[in-house]
């Protein structure tokens, strides 16, 4: 029930094209959703974030899409850039401690 | 702020050796963890301390695993002795309320550990 299933893993895409991302979860007693973005030889940096009481959130070129009832939430990165390749993991957590599962992640890779 | 440090970033040894890593939390952060990356595994909680006690070590491998936070800025994690299959990246991330930002977990740069 702890699980984060992430896919794919790996995704290739086109400058200026829209890479999207998805993650499932099973444990209904998650609250936090977090993105983190890694590039190599870096530690995870916390991309973009969503509590399950909204359906999406958009920063800038970065949306979380989140279904509750599905279990599920993705995201998308428009207008995919060139120094947007990195790994991306999914990952999610209860309770005041935060403590975080994460997903498999998935290798982004935009060409130019 | 220099973000969380972690020391040493690469080291390499030989089985049975003990390792030691090093981590300076945020200065302000109150919540402190311990990652493991690995190819097969992803990336997995070890341990997780708040406030200087530990609260969760069940994602502790083996008793050869020990983590210690003697104050709120320093923390090791020892494996003693090592083996080849601790071989990983081992970040540390500490938490805080710093900048409102309560639920990020900001993650150093990592150890990358070789067990030969």
């Amino acid at each position: 029930q702890q699980q984060v299933k992430q896919s794919p893993q790996s995704l290739i895409v086109q400058k200026g094209g829209i890479s999207i991302i998805n993650c499932a979860y099973e444990n209904t007693a998650f609250d936090y959703f977090p993105w983190y973005q890694q590039f190599p030889g870096k530690g995870p940096a916390l991309l973009i974030a969503i509590r399950p009481d909204v359906s999406e959130k958009k920063e800038g070129r970065f949306t979380i899409s989140f279904n509750k009832s599905a279990k599920q939430f993705s995201l998308h990165i428009m207008d995919s850039q060139p120094g947007d390749s990195a790994t991306y993991f999914c990952a999610a957590s209860r309770g005041s401690a935060r403590q975080l599962t994460f997903g498999s992640g998935t290798q982004l890779t935009v060409l130019p | 702020d220099a973000g969380v440090i972690q020391s040493p970033r690469h080291e390499v040894t030989e089985m049975g050796q003990e390792v030691t890593l090093r981590c300076k939390p945020i200065s302000g952060h109150n919540s402190l963890f311990w990652y493991r990356q690995t190819m097969m595994r992803g990336l997995e909680l070890l341990i997780y301390f708040n406030n200087n006690v530990p609260i969760d070590d069940s994602g502790m491998p083996e008793d050869r695993f020990s983590a210690k936070m003697p104050n709120a800025s320093f923390s090791t994690l020892k494996i003693q002795p090592s083996e080849p299959r601790d071989s990983a990246v081992y970040f540390c991330a500490s938490r805080g309320w710093t900048s409102g930002r309560r639920d990020e977990q900001f993650f150093g740069p990592g150890t990358r550990l070789t067990v030969l």
